[in-house]
Formats: structure tokens, sequence, C-alpha cells
């Protein structure tokens, strides 16, 4: 099965609110990163948490790890319209070097 | 300027035909990727070069065969194209090969097998 888990599959708030997305994973990782995609476009990375880190910042957005649940979650305040994406989530797992193993995503809408 | 740009875009074509992809990055990274999205979106590491040698190859068909004439490009060749070969390949690259690297992804290309 999948290394990583994402809930909610579709997220859908007010242009303001804030919007979490949760991951989970199986098995020992390095670090964790998160990556948005627009529809029809690439995935852009966002965030890169390392496995001894618990939280991180990067403007509107906050990621935190808990390596005792293994689970992260990502969370995006004040969305934006333009916040509207794909989110993944994908773990380097102890064992596989720099192989990125990736969720089944989160599918964000922010109505303005 | 695109970091990672791929071509084609848009790849429409009959089952049975053999078809190439091309990748370029323009970062200076050792490593590239390739990966496969499903309709579903769900992403999956298909090959991984560093330095023009080949380091993950998952179980993927042998029909797909990736090449990697020099760092900055890796083309992925597909003979004898299926239906369940249609998805968008994305190229990506990254500066080593150690976990703790971001990976650059290209805009993708958008296969479709008819």
């Amino acid at each position: 099965s999948q290394q990583g888990e994402e809930d909610p599959q579709a997220l859908s708030i007010q242009e303001g609110e804030n919007a979490t997305m949760n991951c989970s994973y199986k098995t020992s990782i390095n670090n964790l990163q998160w990556y948005r995609q627009n529809s029809g476009r690439g995935l852009v990375h966002l965030i890169l948490i390392r496995s001894n880190e618990r939280e991180k910042h990067s403007g509107r957005l906050r990621v935190t790890l808990d390596t005792s649940k293994k689970s992260s979650s990502l969370l995006i305040t004040a969305s934006r319209a333009a916040d509207t994406a794909s989110y993944f989530c994908a773990t380097v797992q102890v064992t596989s070097g720099s192989r990125l193993t990736f969720g089944e995503g989160t599918q964000l809408t922010v109505n303005p | 300027d695109t970091a990672v740009s791929q071509t084609p875009k848009y790849l429409v074509t009959q089952m049975g035909n053999d078809k190439s992809i091309k990748c370029e990055q323009n970062l200076g990274h050792d490593t590239m990727y390739w990966y496969k999205q499903d309709s579903k979106k769900f992403l999956k590491i298909m090959f991984s070069y560093n330095n023009k040698e080949l380091i993950i190859n998952e179980t993927v068909p042998n029909r797909f065969s990736p090449k990697s004439p020099d760092k900055a490009h890796l083309n992925l060749h597909i003979n004898s194209l299926e239906l369940g070969d249609s998805a968008v390949y994305f190229c990506a690259g990254a500066s080593g090969l150690g976990a703790q690297e971001t990976q650059y992804f290209g805009p993708g290309t958008r296969l479709l097998v008819l």
C-alpha cells in the first residue's frame, strides 16, 4: 500500500478561512515534503520538514510533524482563491535513499 | 527560464506505436527522475538517474526505457504503447542523492493512447 495517505481527499472552504490537510505514513522517514499541483501543471515544492523537526513555517504555510504518530499536517492560513490546487505529501523513507513516495493528495478548493 | 522542461506537452498516439518524451534540466542537478501520474492523480516513481547512471528502476514494464545522454537530459522511450500507458508523465530533478533534497518537477507530458 502507499506510504502516504492524506485526508481529507477533498476540502472546500471560503476565502479567508484556514485549510488543514493531514498526511499519515507507515514507515520511518528521513523527511516529509509537501507539494502543490495546480490543475494541468507540474508539482511545486512547498516545504520540507526533517524527521527531527516538529514544526516549520513558510509564509502562510505551517507544517507539523509527529513521528510518534507517523503523521503530518499542512495548515494554510487566510486562504486565497489562488490556493486552489491539489496538495500532496511525500516521504523520503529511511531505507529508500532519495526516493519520494507520494500520498494520494487533497484537492483544495477555495471559493472567492 | 524553465528549470525542468519536457517535450512534448501533449502526445496522442495509437496503440502499438513507439514514442519518446524528452526532459531537460538547467539547474545543474545530478539526479533526475521519471514519475507517472494516473487518472486518480496518484504519483509513482518509475526511474531515477544520477550522473547518467540508473539508480532506481521500479517495477515498470520493459517497454519503458529511460536514456540519459548527459547529466542534463533524461529521456523516456516507450515501445508498443498500450491503453493503460495513458497518463501524465513528469520529469523531476534534484541536486543530489541525499535524503534532504527537494525535487523540481517539469510541467508534465499528457500521453493519451487510443
